[in-house]
């Protein structure tokens, strides 16, 4: 049984330019979330999909995007990216929320 | 709105020592509860949930956490910790048909000394 696996696991970026994050999710999951964990900070909640509808949304602007697709692998992209963006960025897979779920080990972004 | 609370930034205990770190939550509904591990650059690692039923709850490495819902809380427990258990714990509880998401903790940093 595979896990959940992110890509890249680092990445620098300029302030004002796009990112796109990517997550494989734990085989047999069906739903996927994104949380940001800020340096010191417990990860907050940016969205889940669940059979690739947004089905919830935490308190994140627009610009911050994502997609699931039909294998249920997902994207987390992230537009005009200012310095406070620069975090851990955590991908994590569960069948249908109700089980714990399964974290990957999360891409390093900095924006300078 | 659903919050956790985790009072205390850093625990120290020696190897071998009974450990506690803890967590308060405050939800409208049934909690679902969890802890998670964090190690140096990686993601978190799941130790135990509670959902319903036993208040005690036993999960991975040896920790355990006693759910009260009088006091709201849920704290991680071990009998005799380990050097290795040093890491950053986070506590999480999520209410159901609430959004979906999971509400952490600000972690506690667990340090087990020799």
């Amino acid at each position: 049984e595979t896990g959940v696996t992110q890509s890249p696991t680092h990445l620098i970026k300029t302030r004002g330019q796009q990112v796109t994050l990517r997550c494989s999710s734990q085989s047999g999951h069906n739903t996927v979330s994104w949380y940001q964990q800020a340096l010191g900070q417990g990860p907050q909640f940016i969205f889940q999909y669940y059979r690739e509808e947004e089905n919830g949304r935490g308190n994140f602007p627009p610009r911050f995007s994502g997609l699931q697709f039909p294998n249920y692998s997902s994207e987390l992209n992230v537009n005009a990216l200012e310095l406070d963006d620069s975090a851990l960025y955590l991908c994590a897979s569960s069948l249908d929320s109700f089980y714990g779920y399964t974290f990957g080990s999360g891409t390093r972004l900095t924006v300078v | 709105a659903q919050s956790v609370a985790q009072p205390e930034d850093q625990v120290n205990v020696a190897e071998g020592n009974p450990l506690t770190v803890k967590c308060t939550y405050s939800v409208s509904g049934n909690p679902y509860l969890f802890w998670y591990v964090q190690y140096p650059n990686r993601g978190l690692q799941f130790l135990l949930k509670y959902i319903t039923g036993d208040n005690l709850v036993k999960g991975s490495y040896g920790f355990e956490a006693e759910f009260n819902k009088s006091q709201t809380s849920f704290h991680l427990k071990k009998p005799s910790a380990l050097v290795s258990d040093s890491a950053l714990y986070f506590c999480a509880v999520r209410v159901n048909n609430a959004g979906n998401m999971l509400t952490f903790g600000g972690g506690t940093r667990l340090m087990v000394k020799p």
